[in-house]
């Protein structure tokens, strides 16, 4: 059974700095997907990781995969208010090519952005 | 302009009713997703439809049915027989792409048993 584990589960980041929060998983897959939540909403995509080694940025966010460690990183910089939310990653499982794709949310880590 | 649509937004049951929450998606998508979100937990997986008049269950299939007749539309029968039915229930839709199997989320049921 696939896990994926997310850590910490908040935190609490000052205006201006940097911060790395991590998402492990544990069975073989490459493609890892970050969404975004805002308090009583929905999930938004953030960021789609389809191989080793994949990088994405947007704005003050970047996502990295590393299949072989079974980890993605989500690296913010000079952390802004409008940043807080609960970020999920979700690993993708695939029982064939193209079919039966599912995927596996990780409870979720609450940043919160302080003056 | 595309999207997935939920209905209703909140929605009251007592208890040993039965509930039906409506999702329906114009993005052409094949697949189709049911979650289920608690206070301070990520998502669980109901039920999940890849094709029209195919679903399987996800790991979270007890005291929930669905029925796929069409391809936008994917609602989720909530039972008496679910024991704790209370949750904030999320519908997704996906399209094999070069984005993966991205997943993109309607607006979410609320669901409170009274």
């Amino acid at each position: 059974e696939l896990k994926v584990e997310q850590n910490p589960l908040f935190l609490s980041m000052q205006e201006g700095k940097n911060y790395t929060i991590y998402c492990n998983y544990s069975t073989t897959s490459d493609r890892l997907y970050w969404y975004r939540q805002d308090p009583g909403k929905s999930l938004e995509s953030l960021f789609v990781l389809l191989s080793n080694g994949a990088v994405k940025q947007e704005g003050r966010l970047m996502a990295s995969l590393d299949t072989k460690a079974r980890l993605s990183t989500l690296h913010i910089t000079a952390a802004v208010h409008d940043l807080s939310a609960t970020y999920f990653c979700a690993v993708e499982t695939l029982k064939h090519t193209g079919a039966n794709s599912k995927l596996t949310f990780g409870k979720g880590i609450t940043l919160s952005v302080r003056p | 302009d595309g999207g997935i649509t939920q209905s209703p937004k909140y929605l009251f049951r007592k208890e040993g009713q039965n509930v039906t929450l409506s999702c329906e998606q114009n993005l052409n998508h094949d697949a189709m997703y049911w979650y289920r979100q608690d206070p301070g937990q990520g998502l669980r997986l109901i039920y999940y439809s890849q094709i029209v008049n195919d679903f399987q269950k996800g790991d979270i299939a007890e005291g929930y049915s669905v029925s796929r007749e069409k391809k936008e539309s994917f609602p989720l029968t909530v039972t008496s027989a679910q024991k704790n039915p209370t949750a904030f229930y999320l519908c997704a839709s996906t399209a094999t792409s070069g984005r993966g199997n991205e997943q993109f989320f309607g607006p979410g049921t609320r669901l409170t048993v009274l």
